[in-house]
């Protein structure tokens, strides 16, 4: 069965002070991974996809990082606007391509 | 662009009423799902529509019906609402082809 554990549940931070957040996984073989945005009372917004591990994407002040185990969601001199929830999910390969397993998600507070 | 747009936005249902959450999309895609979301649990699938014409059960699908309407609409129905189906209900899209998954603003329900 896959699995999706983020960590950690909660973190808050000052303005500019960097931090990560990390994505833990166990599947029979990745066909992705996502990283998505959610502010309260709102949907999930897409991020990023990522791949295969080494593979690296960056939007801003947020860069996604791949390793066969786990991924992390690098937050770099965050604001206050960065504040939302951040879910993980995963999708494995010979499933159904149309099944999502998500992680709870890291509710993420930048204090100003 | 209003991308996927749920109806209706809040709702409270009594114990074993019925109603139907309306999805539409407006960005061609093929595939389209409906997830609930519940607080320490995640996004959990409850159907998905690979295409016009098609659908299949996901992780959580008892108590719930669909139709796919259309390449555009598809619907969820609760016959017979109950406590538990108290939830955060989001439609979501994607195109054939692609792994990336598009949110619509979801819906809150609550069965008293």
């Amino acid at each position: 069965e896959d699995q999706v554990t983020q960590s950690p549940e909660a973190l808050r931070l000052q303005e500019g002070e960097s931090s990560s957040l990390n994505c833990s996984y166990t599947v029979s073989g990745l066909r992705g991974l996502f990283w998505y945005r959610q502010d309260p009372g709102k949907g999930p917004e897409f991020l990023f996809t990522l791949y295969s591990a080494g593979e690296e994407k960056e939007k801003e002040r947020l860069k996604a990082t791949l390793t066969k185990k786990e991924s992390f969601l690098h937050i770099t001199a965050p604001k206050p606007e960065d504040s939302a929830t951040y879910l993980c999910a995963v999708q494995a390969v010979g499933g159904s391509n149309y099944k999502l397993t998500f992680g709870k998600g890291t509710l993420l507070t930048v204090n100003p | 662009n209003a991308g996927v747009t749920q109806t209706p936005k809040f709702q409270v249902l009594k114990t074993g009423q019925s109603m139907t959450l309306q999805c539409a999309q407006d960005m061609n895609h093929n595939s389209m799902y409906w997830y609930r979301q519940d607080p320490g649990m995640g996004l959990r699938l409850i159907y998905y529509s690979a295409s016009e014409g098609t659908t299949d059960k996901g992780e959580v699908p008892n108590g719930y019906n669909v139709s796919r309407l259309n390449k555009r609409e598809f619907s969820l129905r609760l016959e017979s609402a109950a406590p538990s189906q108290t939830s955060v209900y989001f439609c979501a899209s994607s195109r054939t082809g692609e792994n990336t998954i598009y949110f619509g603003e979801g819906s809150w329900l609550t069965v008293v």
